[in-house]
C-alpha cells in the first residue's frame, strides 16, 4: 500500500502570512495514464472535506488562487500565499494512482 | 445540482451489520468511479472501498476486506456499502465520494457506531 506522510502535522500561522504543507508518499504517483493523482483536501470543522487541488497543480471549481500545489514524483506540496481565518481546519493529501486510495494524517492549520 | 446524500448509519452491537446508502443526484454512479471513505471521532480520513465505472472491479482496505461489500444499483442511481461483522472500531462517519479528478463530490456523511 501506498504511504503518504504529511509535515508538518501542526501549522500555526499568523494572518496573512504564508503557510506550506509537505507530503511525500512511499511510491511514485505517476499513473500508466501519465497524469499524478495526487489531490489536496480542505476540512473545515464540522463540515465534510471539500477538494482543493487534483493532478498536484489544478485548483478545483471555487477554490481562491492563493491556494496552489506543486511537485512530482514523491513529493508534493501545498502553498496558501496569505493565510485568511477561513483556512482554519486540517488539510490532507490524498494518492488516487494506485487503486487503493491513501490519505496523509492530516495537518492542522490554525491562527496564532 | 450535484449531490450525494448518505443514509442507513446508526448503532450497532459487534458482530452485527448495516447497510449504508448513497443517492446521487445530478449525476449517474454508473459514469464514475465512486468510494466511500470515513472518520473516526477525532481522526483521520481513512479510505475505505472503492468501485470503478464498470462495476466490476472493486477494492477494499485491508482491515474490512472480507467483512464489507460495496455495490450499486445504476436504476436508484445509489450506492451503497454492506457491512457484516462490525467491530469497534468501524466507529466512524462514513462518507460516500464521487472519484472523479480527486474526490470531488462529498455527501454529509453517516455516523456509524459500534458498541454493546
Amino acid at each position: 500500500d501506498i504511504v503518504m506522510t504529511q509535515t508538518p502535522l501542526s501549522s500555526p500561522v499568523t494572518l496573512g502570512q504564508p503557510a506550506s504543507i509537505s507530503c511525500r508518499s512511499s511510491q511514485s504517483l505517476v499513473h500508466s495514464d501519465g497524469n499524478t493523482h495526487l489531490s489536496w483536501l480542505q476540512q473545515r470543522p464540522g463540515q465534510p472535506p471539500r477538494l482543493l487541488i487534483y493532478r498536484v497543480s489544478n485548483r478545483f471549481s471555487g477554490v481562491p488562487d492563493r491556494f496552489s500545489g506543486s511537485g512530482a514524483g514523491t513529493d508534493f506540496t501545498l502553498k496558501i500565499s496569505r493565510v485568511e481565518a477561513e483556512d482554519v481546519g486540517v488539510y490532507y493529501c490524498m494518492q488516487a494512482t494506485h487503486p487503493m486510495y491513501t490519505f496523509g494524517q492530516g495537518t492542522r492549520l490554525e491562527i496564532k | 445540482e450535484v449531490q450525494l446524500v448518505e443514509s442507513g448509519g446508526g448503532l450497532v452491537q459487534p458482530g452485527g451489520s448495516l447497510r449504508l446508502s448513497c443517492v446521487a443526484y445530478g449525476f449517474s454512479v454508473s459514469s464514475h468511479w465512486m468510494s466511500w471513505v470515513r472518520q473516526a471521532p477525532g481522526k483521520g480520513l481513512e479510505w475505505v472501498a472503492n468501485m470503478k465505472e464498470d462495476g466490476i472491479e472493486k477494492y477494499y482496505v485491508d482491515s474490512v476486506k472480507g467483512r464489507f461489500t460495496i455495490s450499486r444499483d445504476n436504476a436508484k442511481n445509489s450506492l451503497f456499502l454492506q457491512m457484516d461483522s462490525l467491530r469497534a472500531e468501524d466507529t466512524a462517519v462514513y462518507y460516500c465520494v464521487r472519484a472523479i479528478q480527486g474526490m470531488d463530490v462529498w455527501g454529509q456523511g453517516t455516523t456509524v457506531t459500534v458498541s454493546s
